[in-house]
């Protein structure tokens, strides 16, 4: 079974662009979530979708937003980028277990390494 | 507002010997725990969970011991191997319900010395 597939793995972006990083879940996942690994902040979380909808949300700007497409892949953008977004990111699917109930185990991506300069 | 914390940055053990990494939470809310590893470059990789109805949770060499009612979790790596060196995260969660989100630690980085 694929893990969670992410791109692009690195990217160099420069202050005030767009970037937008695209993540597929595992097969039959309807979870996604996005966490920002920074080295003095460590894992923070930014936002979790289930079938499309935005279940709940970090604390980070509006300039991140995600969406998630029906086949359970989702992207994530960041506008108007910033030094300090500079950081790894991270999206990680959820199974759901038979009956309906979530394992709390996230399976995490690779990660996609921004630089901005 | 850091609401999972691991005070030691970095671990160093001989090969053999046990490895204690330790975690503290402010959330008494917090119902679910998990430990993480990750290697340079990759993402991070599940490691061992445990229910705040249960005290310990064993896999293996992993072992969780959970004391909820000093909010403060830890995980035994016994005996350690040089392939266990990595970083570690801490993550809680709150109940299941419409959304779900781990708080995740800062990290532990563990070297397991021959």
């Amino acid at each position: 079974k694929a893990g969670v597939t992410q791109t692009p793995r690195y990217l160099i972006k420069t202050r005030g662009q767009q970037v937008t990083l695209s993540c597929s879940p595992i097969s039959g996942h309807r979870s996604v979530s996005w966490y920002q690994q920074t080295p003095g902040q460590g894992l923070q979380f930014l936002f979790e979708y289930f079938s499309e909808t935005q279940r709940n949300k970090g604390n980070f700007p509006g300039r991140f937003s995600g969406r998630q497409f029906s086949n359970s892949r989702s992207e994530m953008n960041v506008s108007t980028l910033e030094l300090g977004d500079s950081a790894l990111y991270l999206c990680a699917s959820r199974p759901r277990l038979a009956g309906g109930m979530n394992t709390g185990e996230l399976f995490f991506g690779e990660g996609s390494r921004l630089t901005v300069l | 507002d850091q609401q999972v914390k691991q005070n030691s940055p970095s671990l160093s053990v001989q090969e053999g010997r046990i490895s204690i990494l330790n975690c503290d939470y402010t959330n008494s809310m917090f119902d679910y725990f998990l430990w993480y590893k990750k290697y340079p470059a990759e993402g991070p990789t599940f490691l061992i969970s445990i229910s705040s109805i249960k005290d310990k949770n064993e896999d293996g060499r992993f072992t969780v011991f959970l004391n909820k009612s000093a909010k403060h979790l830890s995980l035994h790596i016994v005996p350690s191997q040089p392939g266990d060196s990595a970083v570690y995260f801490c993550a809680a969660s709150l109940p299941f319900n419409s959304g779900y989100a781990l708080n995740f630690g800062k990290g532990t980085s563990l070297l397991v010395t021959p």
